[in-house]
């Protein structure tokens, strides 16, 4: 079974950094890999798919690299708007099998 | 416009069977699988399983396998999440999801509270 990993598992930046978290899966994964925001209160929200489509209406502050086992997503300049937990997910187009990250929680500083 | 909309939230003792459900709208609801995520609280989101509500195919993550049910009936947009004897450790919520290069469109979430 394919495991994810996310670091750091929380991080606190200051407004207009660059901000940057890595998700690792224990075998290639070649690009099935999603990014969610999930704010607190609120229901997860999809911020990448296919390891670098933003998807749509999602600030282009946000984007996403990766392939194979190592990915990360980038806030280019952060706003206050973004502190929340990201979450990474692989999923298996054939297999159906969908794993979450265990997060990365963004402060303010 | 999608949208998923779940069951209330839901208040049972341990060893009591649940059914909760999430009703898809503004798309064509047999042709996307729906997944269904578990977040305990304080904590992150697991993959529970999935199902295609056009030939009920369905997959479990090896942790929730013999767990939980997942079902559809598509004659009604709806799909489903059960338990037939509830512990404590199950007190979440549960979210469901359209799967589409990713989640989506997601429920607005069910909590589950088992308490005697």
């Amino acid at each position: 079974d394919i495991q994810m990993t996310q670091s750091p598992s929380s991080l606190s930046a200051s407004v207009g950094d660059r901000v940057t978290i890595t998700c690792r899966a224990s075998q290639g994964i070649s690009n099935y890999l999603a990014w969610y925001q999930q704010k607190p209160g609120k229901v997860p929200k999809l911020l990448i798919y296919a390891a670098s489509t933003l998807q749509s209406g999602v600030p282009s502050r946000f984007s996403g690299s990766g392939s194979g086992t190592d990915f990360t997503l980038t806030i280019s300049s952060l706003q206050p708007e973004d502190v929340a937990t990201y979450y990474c997910q692989k999923y298996n187009s054939a297999l159906r099998i969908f794993t979450f990250g265990p997060g990365t929680k963004v402060d303010i500083k | 416009e999608v949208q998923l909309v779940q069951s209330g939230a839901e208040v049972k003792k341990p060893g009591e069977s649940l059914k909760i459900s999430c009703k898809g709208s503004g798309y064509s609801f047999t042709s996307y699988w729906i997944g269904w995520v578990r977040q305990m609280p304080g904590k992150g989101l697991e993959w529970m399983g999935i199902i295609y509500p056009g030939d009920s195919d369905t997959r479990y993550s090896p942790s929730f396998q013999g767990q939980v049910t997942i079902s559809a009936d598509k004659s009604i947009s709806t799909a489903y999440l059960q338990w037939s004897s509830l512990k404590a450790s199950d007190t979440a919520m549960y979210y469901c999801a359209r799967s589409y290069g990713g989640y989506d469109y997601w429920g607005q979430g069910t909590l589950v509270t088992v308490s005697s």
